[in-house]
């Protein structure tokens, strides 16, 4: 069966550090495009970081550039977000998703999320 | 990066054909996809490439084009689709939804 499945949510305080794993069932890892997509509790949906299926390239949105760090390791399967000097508003729902090399302009595949709480 | 607007909401009545406008200044020359998401659950992408339903989701769910906006259209509502939808698009490197709509079958 195919799925992703996110850990490593939880509560930490404005500064800290959290790192997110997702890993991914059922599919060939290394043919997707990898992404992190978070959701803030009643808001929409907001795109956070990509990385390549060869993890040569990386993109961030502008809301954590320079605070989120991406990475995959496709002999685990997995995607990884290192999240540094957090704030509340990086409070939300994060999932991994999923999109196939050949239509890397949407998403196919999502996890169902890992809560991610920032609050002193 | 741009944004992608939607209206925060529409309600139908059973049966009826809702439309979802998304408007964004680049959904012209970029493909486009929707998402449905229901509470408590994660995105399930029901359009892609801006006209194209993957395996399992059911015909009544269709989009179409026109200029900056694009639109999803649910023909025959029903109540199992009561859900916030999402429109998407890539752009260079990044991608970009829509603020969302909460669709009301009642």
């Amino acid at each position: 069966q195919v799925q992703l499945v996110e850990s490593g949510g939880g509560l930490v305080t404005p500064g800290g550090s959290l790192r997110l794993s997702c890993s991914g069932f059922g599919f060939t890892f290394s043919d997707y495009y990898m992404s992190w997509v978070r959701q803030a509790p009643g808001k929409g949906l907001e795109w956070v970081a990509f990385i390549t299926p060869g993890s040569t390239v990386t993109y961030y949105a502008d809301s954590v550039k320079g605070r989120f760090a991406v990475s995959r390791d496709n002999s685990r399967n997995s995607l990884l977000l290192q999240m540094d000097s957090l704030r509340v508003d990086d409070t939300a729902d994060y999932f991994c998703a999923g999109a196939a090399k050949e239509t890397y302009w949407h998403f196919d595949l999502w996890g169902r999320g890992t809560l991610v709480s920032v609050s002193s | 990066s741009y944004d992608l607007t939607q209206s925060s909401s529409v309600a139908v009545s059973p049966g009826q054909t809702a439309t979802i406008p998304c408007s964004g200044d680049k959904l012209g020359g970029t493909y486009t996809a929707w998402y449905q998401q229901k509470p408590g659950q994660s995105p399930v992408l029901i359009i892609y490439q801006n006209n194209r339903r993957p395996s399992g989701i059911p015909e009544r769910f269709s989009a179409s084009s026109s200029g900056t906006t694009v639109t999803l259209t649910i023909s025959g509502a029903q109540a199992v689709d009561e859900a916030d939808y999402y429109c998407q698009a890539w752009d260079t490197d990044t991608y970009v939804f829509g603020t969302g709509t909460r669709l009301t079958v009642l």
